[in-house]
């Protein structure tokens, strides 16, 4: 079956400092490739896609690259605002089913002023 | 345009009662996924409804149920509660099954607790 693998946490950075959460996956196919952000008290918010090979999804200064040959989607960011503090989700739909999101366990992050 | 809506936000129950939580997704969307989260277990898809018929289900046994209505709000049922149904049950909605419509948009969750 399908499955996501996530950095261990939690993870503790200093404001402006370099961000990297790892991701790797197993699945069939060409899964489309997610990461989700989970505020305290809140649902799940779509951070940023990709749903093929070499596609580098981007927001709000985060970036993932779809790397079919190390299966692997990465979250980084260049420079971490406190603000940036919450729990990541990386997720993949599989290409057949893409209700049926596999999530990783999540990795929480907290930014230091 | 409102996002996905869930109520209860929060409820409190005891072993071998019921519960129903409620979705009404982001207008226009047709088709509606529940997933649970628990701190061991991490996020775990229950099922996906459209037109009012289940497409998929994941790996929870048959307490856990489902259904549709035609206006694609959607409700879930847990009978026979276990201390281990204690999580947060996110719902999320999508414009339809097509594979091309990926992107999900999450509830802010019903948080259920079984004493």
């Amino acid at each position: 079956g399908n499955s996501v693998t996530q950095m261990e946490g939690p993870v503790t950075l200093s404001e402006e400092a370099f961000l990297t959460i790892n991701c790797t996956y197993t699945a069939t196919g060409y899964p489309s490739l997610f990461w989700y952000v989970q505020y305290p008290g809140e649902g799940l918010q779509l951070l940023l896609k990709a749903t093929k090979a070499d596609d580098k999804g981007s927001n709000k200064g985060f970036e993932a690259t779809y790397r079919k040959e190390t299966t692997s989607f990465h979250l980084e960011k260049g420079s971490v605002q406190v603000s940036d503090s919450a729990v990541y989700f990386c997720a993949l739909s599989p290409s057949t089913n893409a209700g049926k999101s596999t999530f990783g366990d999540g990795t929480t992050l907290t930014v230091k002023p | 345009k409102a996002g996905v809506t869930q109520t209860p936000r929060y409820l409190i129950k005891t072993r071998g009662q019921q519960v129903t939580l409620s979705c009404s997704p982001i207008s226009g969307h047709r088709s509606v996924s529940w997933y649970q989260q628990t701190p061991g277990q991490g996020l775990q898809f229950l099922f996906e409804y459209f037109s009012e018929t289940q497409r998929n289900k994941g790996n929870f046994p048959g307490r856990f149920s489902g259904r549709q209505f035609s206006n694609s709000r959607s409700e879930m049922n847990v009978s026979t509660l276990e201390l281990g149904d204690s999580a947060l049950y996110l719902c999320a909605s999508r414009t339809s099954p097509e594979v091309s419509s990926y992107e999900q948009y999450f509830g802010p969750g019903t948080r259920l607790t079984v004493t």
